[in-house]
């Protein structure tokens, strides 16, 4: 299994600002992954992160509100940009071990008001 | 687009067994997962199934995939108080790593 951290575990921030939330992984990982799950509501992928490249974004996501860094095997970032009250939600990072289990960081709870 | 649905709810007593069921669309998942998430906590991997295999069990957790029908069942038996969550049914496309969740089903337990 891999252990996931990520930081801040929660946050409250004024509309039009920018947080960035980091994840570190204890091992090296191919695959990482930023999700975000809204209110009471499942999990929706935003994109992949890849190393050494620009992230892969799923419909309904772009690199102009939420870029994201991979700068090694270990580290993301995903920063929301220009906030709103419908970005508030909880964002987590996942990775994938290389026998396909997938895991979960704690999130980030961020409040937009 | 590729599917995964669940029932919302599912209540049963202490000690009985809970059997919360799922249903995809994507014929060529290549693995489908069960995670549980606490009030106020992130996702736990509880298992999951290769989709070649018909069963998995893992201490109280047992996996049925029936791969004809895209339905995939979690049964936990004597269920505890403890096992008060969310579980998430979630497949991973066969074509990436990309993971589809279902919408959770959140389990309560009555004495």
């Amino acid at each position: 299994s891999a252990v996931i951290s990520q930081k801040p575990s929660r946050d409250i921030c004024q509309r039009g600002t920018s947080l960035t939330i980091q994840c570190q992984v204890d091992s090296q990982v191919t695959m990482m992954f930023w999700y975000r799950q809204q209110p009471g509501q499942s999990l929706t992928l935003i994109a992949t992160a890849n190393q050494g490249s620009e992230a892969t974004y799923e419909s309904g996501f772009v690199i102009d509100k939420f870029p994201i860094s991979r700068p090694n095997l270990t580290f993301s970032t995903l920063t929301v940009s220009n906030m709103s009250p419908e970005d508030s939600s909880i964002y987590l990072c996942s990775v994938e071990s290389t026998d396909y289990e997938q895991y979960f960081g704690p999130g980030t709870r961020l409040t937009v008001t | 687009g590729e599917d995964v649905e669940q029932s919302l709810f599912l209540s049963v007593r202490e000690g009985d067994s809970s059997v919360i069921n799922c249903t995809y669309t994507d014929s060529s998942s290549t693995y489908l997962y069960w995670y549980k998430q606490e009030p106020g906590a992130g996702l736990q991997l509880l298992t999951y199934i290769f989709s070649n295999m018909d069963m998995k069990q893992d201490q109280r957790l047992t996996v049925l995939l029936n791969k004809k029908d895209k339905h995939l069942s979690l049964r936990i038996a004597d269920t505890q108080t403890g096992d008060s969550a969310i579980y998430f049914c979630a497949e991973r496309e066969s074509s990436a790593s990309k993971i589809i969740f279902g919408s959770g089903t959140r389990l309560s337990i009555r004495p």
